[in-house]
């Protein structure tokens, strides 16, 4: 069974940081290219950044170039985004989805409000 | 960046009756290597979303075959030939064919 654990969510002021971490398995992790999708509270899907397999090539929306960076460690199977300059405007479930949209993870909330 | 336009929003169906789904982009979505990637996902309530259909037309695995993906180029539809209870919740297209990655709006299956 595939499963991608998503953990690291939470209550941060703006400004602040957060790292969000994705945890798979049942899945060859180091074959696919793997992303954060997030929705804000009872809207749409955005795709927010996506890493190539050994990740040599990394893509962001551009609301959050400069701010937010994915990661990925092969070797643990984990995918990664660090989240920093947080704005109110970043607060939605963040998904971690693999291999454009096959596998999708439970979604962890971020909120940044003061 | 390419925007995906889904119609209708809302979509009140009646058990055992059709429905259809349109999801129009700005830019055409045929890859330089000659694939189409717009994919169909359905998020019900509470969950998180499913991918229904990849490349247009395929189907994920254990997807029932109600479910259809056509069209090309700039212009794409779902359909479901007969629609069940377990059909309701939103309904995105998604490309994958340029950076960034974009989402239709979502349109909410309902049951009349």
């Amino acid at each position: 069974e595939v499963q991608l654990v998503a953990s690291g969510g939470g209550l941060v002021q703006p400004g602040g940081s957060l790292r969000l971490s994705c945890a798979a398995s049942g899945i060859t992790f180091s074959r696919y290219w793997m992303s954060w999708v997030r929705q804000l509270p009872g809207k749409g899907l955005e795709w927010v950044a996506s890493i190539k397999q050994d990740g040599s090539e990394k893509y962001y929306v551009d609301s959050v170039k400069g701010r937010f960076t994915i990661s990925r460690d092969n070797a643990k199977n984990s995918l990664y985004l660090q989240m920093n300059s947080l704005r109110a405007e970043d607060t939605a479930i963040y998904y971690c989805a693999a291999d454009s949209g096959r596998y999708w993870g439970q979604g962890t909330l971020v909120t940044v409000s003061s | 960046d390419v925007v995906m336009t889904q119609s209708p929003l809302s979509l009140p169906v009646t058990l055992g009756q059709p429905a259809s789904i349109s999801c129009r982009s700005t830019q055409s979505l045929v890859s330089s290597g000659g694939n189409t990637y717009l994919n169909w996902f359905l998020q019900r309530p509470g969950q998180s979303p499913r991918r229904l259909i990849y490349q247009v037309s395929n189907r994920d695995s254990g997807v029932p075959d109600r479910f259809s993906g056509s069209g090309s180029g700039t212009d794409f539809t779902l359909k479901i030939s007969s629609v069940e209870a377990e059909d309701v919740g939103v309904y995105f297209c998604m490309q994958h064919t340029h950076w960034p990655r974009t989402f239709g709006q979502g349109t909410k299956l309902e049951i009349k």
